[in-house]
């Protein structure tokens, strides 16, 4: 079963706009949330990284959100630009792993002009 | 920059082949991935390992296996590849500890 549920599928935001990408996890055992871009023909890249006792992590114009009480978190990218237009993947790695990771279902992100 | 390659990035195969598809990584990392990615499914963890000889099953190992000799390469094989095996592979390699892994360009690879 997917343990990160991630939202929405696609979504299409105007330059200048703020996108929002949401996911959810259930499972208690992780200890870190990364966040994953991917440019078309690219392998996914470390975009942003928060853990779970920080509520807030801002780097540039992309910052992520934590609940912990609610197990759930989401990237927001301020002033979107259409060089932003990638896919992103939410992730959570496995706590005492060797750094295995669990991602979200991907979310297709497209600024327009 | 760490680098992670992979060896092909476009393989066409036919249904019941073998089919081996090799990572290299340059950055002396302990441990090793192998993805599967496909709409709608994000990205799928096949098998990981954590040193040479090493190998665990990830979420979705049937129909796969891996081989990892030497610490810098990690290896997935389809013994009898079919066609729901048809997808984008990903490898990819971090240090012990580290939440980032760093990935190959992927293989796409079909099976008819």
């Amino acid at each position: 079963q997917q343990q990160v549920k991630q939202s929405p599928q696609s979504l299409i935001v105007q330059k200048g706009g703020i996108s929002i990408i949401n996911c959810a996890y259930e499972n208690t055992a992780f200890d870190y949330f990364p966040w994953y871009q991917q440019f078309p023909g690219k392998g996914p890249a470390l975009l942003i990284a928060i853990r779970p006792d920080v509520s807030e992590k801002k780097e540039g114009r992309f910052t992520i959100s934590f609940n912990k009480s609610a197990k759930q978190f989401s990237l927001h990218i301020m002033d979107s630009q259409p060089g932003d237009s990638a896919t992103y993947f939410c992730a959570a790695r496995y706590t005492g792993t060797a750094s295995k990771l669990t991602f979200g279902t991907g979310t297709r992100l497209q600024v327009t002009l | 920059d760490v680098k992670v390659t992979q060896s092909s990035r476009y393989l066409v195969k036919r249904t019941g082949e073998k089919v081996f598809l090799e990572c290299v990584q340059d950055m002396d990392h302990e441990n090793m991935f192998w993805y599967r990615q496909d709409p709608g499914l994000g990205l799928r963890l096949i098998y990981f390992s954590y040193d040479v000889k090493m190998k665990e099953k990830g979420d979705i190992p049937e129909g796969y296996s891996v081989s990892r000799e030497k610490k810098e390469r990690f290896s997935l094989i389809l013994e009898s590849a079919s066609t729901n095996q048809t997808s984008m592979y990903l490898c990819a390699s971090t240090h012990g500890g580290s939440y980032e892994q760093y990935f190959g360009p992927g293989t796409r690879l079909t099976v008819t």
